[in-house]
């Protein structure tokens, strides 16, 4: 069966960077995009780029451009969302999710990575 | 960037109770609408894409309907199962954007 699952629960002190990975199984890694999204405390969610799985290709949100890369290793079929420059108010629960169709809408997500940003 | 407004954004209601869940974009986004419930500690679930594609395995008392501006997703007749916190989200262009979330309560 679809499933993607992310690594756990990440403290950083502001200023530091953080990786997030989302490992996929049961698909074609290589057919999908890799949607990353974030969700701070009472806050709506937030999305903040995706990649083509198969050819690279990123697309981000221009509110993290700059500070947010998303890869991918075909090999490991894992996509990987790096964001640096953390503040506090990067505190939040990132999520990643499969994007399929053709309008990328997100199917599949995963359990989700709790990231504190704390002093 | 696509403002997305939803209404209301909270609603008690009953088990059984048809409800009705409204989103409107700040411009047209054709049918590229997609439609989540979220549940507390939990990831959104993908309910319904397109605007009125049902996903797979989601119940059939689930339906969305729209194109353009205006979208709705409504639930036939809630189940206790139902009541959690559900999202519109556009992926017309980039960034994609949500809805501020309507939480559906238990009356």
């Amino acid at each position: 069966q679809v499933q993607v699952v992310q690594s756990g629960t990440e403290v950083r002190k502001p200023g530091a960077s953080v990786k997030v990975s989302c490992k996929a199984s049961g698909f074609t890694f290589t057919n999908y995009a890799i949607h990353w999204v974030r969700q701070a405390p009472g806050q709506r969610l937030e999305w903040m780029g995706w990649i083509n799985a198969g050819t690279g290709d990123t697309k981000y949100s221009q509110k993290f451009r700059g500070r947010v890369t998303i890869t991918r290793d075909t090999s490991a079929i894992t996509a990987y969302m790096e964001l640096s420059s953390l503040r506090s108010e990067d505190t939040a629960v990132y999520y990643c999710a499969r994007g399929s169709g053709y309008d990328l809408h997100f199917d599949y997500w995963g359990q989700g990575t709790l990231v504190t940003v704390s002093s | 960037d696509i403002q997305m407004t939803q209404s209301p954004s909270s609603l008690s209601a009953s088990v059984g109770d048809r409800v009705t869940i409204t989103c409107r974009a700040s411009q047209s986004i054709s049918s590229y609408l997609s439609w989540y419930q979220q549940k507390p500690g939990k990831a959104p679930n993908l309910l319904v894409y397109t605007a009125s594609s049902l996903q797979g395995g989601v119940p059939s008392r689930f339906s969305g309907s729209g194109s353009g501006t205006d979208f709705t997703l409504t639930i036939s007749s809630l189940q206790p199962e139902d009541f959690a916190t559900y999202y519109c989200q556009q992926s017309y262009s980039t960034p994609y954007t949500f809805g501020l979330g309507t939480k559906l309560e238990i009356k």
